[in-house]
């Protein structure tokens, strides 16, 4: 059983590149997360998904877009990354509303 | 909007005693859920325990349990017989009830646990 798995691990951007941060999970969970996590701050909600075709925007959602067009996959695009989005990524998911997370392993990002 | 307070950024234990990991929460709920996640060197979040608001009883896993006090709105988590594996980040967060619509976790800003040999 797999779980979340997010790839890259580690990934470095030049400033103004683009890129998908990949996130599956195959324990046929509804909801799915994006948190970033910077030093000292937690960990900030960026989008997350209630099922397939279905999006919001979190707290942080500037700079990123998603899309969940499967139950498996949640993906995460930076578009012309900035020094800002370094930062600690993790995809996560959870069955119901109320239950607690299965995170990924976390991708950390450097934009140079 | 719903906060997490943990106010101790850092804490240290003696291997084999117990220490006490603080937090705070704000909310005008009356149901919803509280959970302690534990985050080692290697990155990975992992979840320690659970409690749902509408349960007096503390929940407990092993070495580790709460103290929920929810007309204070605290939710600390008491670790006994402290290892060395138990050093890591320890994040604290809320989860409204689905009956208040679709609200994903928040959490606190974390503290990071030392255990000393």
């Amino acid at each position: 059983n797999a779980g979340v798995t997010q790839t890259p691990k580690f990934r470095i951007l030049k400033i103004g590149q683009s890129m998908t941060l990949q996130c599956t999970q195959d324990m046929n969970h509804n909801y799915m997360y994006w948190y970033r996590q910077d030093p000292g701050m937690g960990l900030k909600l960026i989008y997350y998904s209630v099922g397939a075709g279905i999006t919001d925007k979190g707290e942080v959602p500037n700079g990123y877009n998603v899309s969940r067009s499967t139950t498996e996959d949640f993906p995460l695009r930076l578009e012309l990354a900035a020094p800002s989005q370094t930062s600690v990524y993790f995809c996560a998911s959870s069955y119901t509303g109320w239950d607690g997370y299965t995170f990924g392993s976390g991708t950390r990002l450097t934009v140079v | 909007a719903q906060t997490v307070t943990q106010s101790q950024p850092e804490m240290s234990v003696q291997e084999a005693e117990t220490v006490t990991l603080s937090c705070t929460y704000d909310t005008s709920e009356s149901d919803y859920y509280l959970f302690w996640y534990k985050q080692p060197p290697s990155r990975q979040m992992i979840l320690v325990i659970r409690q749902e608001a509408y349960k007096q009883q503390n929940a407990t896993e092993n070495r580790f349990s709460v103290n929920f006090q929810k007309a204070a709105k605290s939710f600390s988590l008491k670790i006994s017989d402290s290892q060395l594996g138990d050093a890591a980040m320890y994040f604290c967060a809320y989860r409204s009830s689905p009956n208040s619509g679709n609200t994903p976790l928040v959490f606190g800003k974390g503290t990071r646990l030392s255990v000393i040999a």
